[in-house]
């Protein structure tokens, strides 16, 4: 039972370039979010689904989109990468997006380096 | 629209000591509260959460949290500190919308590292 995985573990780009970060969990769970960790800043959430087939922006959205490819895999794209978006992205799952406070299952992260 | 603050950058603490990792919040409605845990090079892991009922919630590898309405704070606590307890600590509140629905959106503190000294 692997959880949360997310690939690659760490990128370099360079400004203008286009990639996207790739999550999948195997909880079966309906619910997947993408958050940016900053120092001192905490989470920010950028995009969250709250099931399959929805998407919806988080708290800092800007430069950024989203797929949920199917219940397992929810993918984010940078279009055109700034180096404001150096950060450390993580994506998370919960069980239940609507009524219950399940804690989300986090992956390990992906460092990205925007120069 | 809600927030979490925690205090203190940074908690230094020997170990077998107790130790308290301080938070509080402001929602609106009534709050759903989460502590997470993030060791080097790893996503965050749950430890504990307050959903209603009992103000002391227990939770993973020993650690507790004290909830307190008039104060609006949920400190994080553990009676005898590890070294193995020294990580970053976040303290999270969950968003719920008019309808009473929530979609998981945990709006997270800055985080406070805890150091625990042998």
């Amino acid at each position: 039972n692997a959880g949360v995985t997310q690939t690659p573990k760490f990128q370099v780009l360079k400004t203008g370039q286009s990639m996207t970060l790739q999550c999948a969990q195997d909880m079966n769970h309906n619910s997947m979010y993408w958050y940016r960790q900053d120092p001192g800043m905490g989470l920010r959430l950028i995009y969250y689904s709250a099931s399959e087939g929805t998407t919806d922006k988080g708290e800092v959205p800007n430069g950024y989109n989203v797929s949920r490819l199917n219940k397992r895999e929810f993918s984010l794209r940078l279009e055109s990468a700034a180096p404001s978006q150096t950060s450390v992205y993580f994506c998370a799952s919960s069980e239940a997006g609507h009524r219950g406070p399940s804690p989300l299952h986090f992956g390990n992260g992906t460092r990205l380096t925007v120069t | 629209a809600q927030s979490v603050a925690q205090p203190e950058d940074q908690v230094n603490v020997a170990e077998g000591n107790p130790l308290t990792v301080k938070c509080t919040y402001s929602v609106s409605g009534n709050p759903y509260l989460f502590w997470y845990v993030q060791y080097p090079n790893r996503g965050l892991q749950f430890l504990l959460k307050y959903i209603t009922g009992d103000n002391l919630v227990k939770g993973s590898y020993g650690f507790e949290a004290e909830f307190n309405k008039s104060q609006t704070s949920f400190h994080l606590k553990k009676p005898s500190a590890l070294v193995s307890d020294s990580a970053l600590y976040f303290c999270a509140v969950r968003e719920t919308n008019a309808g009473g629905t929530s979609y998981g959106k945990l709006t997270f503190g800055q985080g406070t590292i805890l150091t625990v000294h042998p």
